[in-house]
């Protein structure tokens, strides 16, 4: 098992740029989260999907943030226009409900200049 | 809203040590609570994941302790080793949110 993998590992952007970051569950898990970390809030819950369906975004800052799961094996991050606030590594999670544990895939460092 | 608060933010401890890291939960209807290790530049790792109805949990040198009364979990880690050292995250799930604690920064020293 591959785990949950990440794309890009890093992404160095200019403002007012888009930005897509892409996650690949582990297959078989039927819950998908993306989390930003940062120094200052820690990690942040954005949004989780369960079956392919976003289930609460309450997390997502503003409407330049946007996520998609168009199957149970892919799901992207957009952010456009992109700010330098945006810098942060982003995480993708998947698991398979309450009574397992999370698998975190090793993030993607978003830097906007 | 739950809220999760570990303390210490960092420790430093010789090698061989026993050591206790605390995390505290606002909410004690929570559906289970987590443990994570994160070495730097990676993703998070589970370590230990104890359900509401249980009391503790053990894996090797590691041992995680839940009271849902007092809002309270413990991660007591025997024999430290270098090796050990990262940053410890708890999360409490509630509903199908995990909300995080900002982690202890454990360091380990030879």
């Amino acid at each position: 098992d591959a785990g949950v993998i990440q794309s890009p590992r890093h992404e160095v952007t200019e403002m007012g740029q888009e930005v897509t970051l892409r996650c690949k569950p582990i297959s078989g898990h039927d819950y998908l989260f993306w989390y930003r970390q940062t120094m200052m809030r820690g990690l942040e819950l954005l949004i989780y999907f369960n079956n392919n369906v976003p289930i609460d975004d309450s997390g997502m800052p503003e409407d330049r943030f946007s996520a998609k799961m168009p199957n149970a094996s892919f799901s992207n991050l957009k952010i456009q226009p992109s700010e330098p606030r945006d810098s942060a590594v982003y995480f993708c999670a998947s698991g398979t409900g309450g009574s397992s544990p999370l698998h975190f895939g090793n993030g993607t460092r978003l830097t906007v200049t | 809203k739950q809220e999760v608060t570990q303390i210490p933010a960092a420790l430093s401890v010789p090698e061989g040590e026993n050591l206790v890291l605390n995390c505290s939960f606002t909410d004690s209807a929570i559906y289970n609570l987590q443990w994570f290790r994160q070495d730097p530049g990676k993703g998070l790792t589970s370590l230990l994941l104890i359900q509401s109805s249980q009391r503790e949990q053990t894996s090797g040198r590691l041992n995680a302790s839940l009271d849902k009364s007092s809002g309270r979990s413990t991660l007591y880690i025997a024999a430290s080793q270098p090796g050990d050292s990262a940053t410890y995250l708890c999360a409490g799930l509630s509903g199908s949110r995990l909300t995080f604690g900002e982690g202890t920064q454990l360091t380990v020293n030879p």
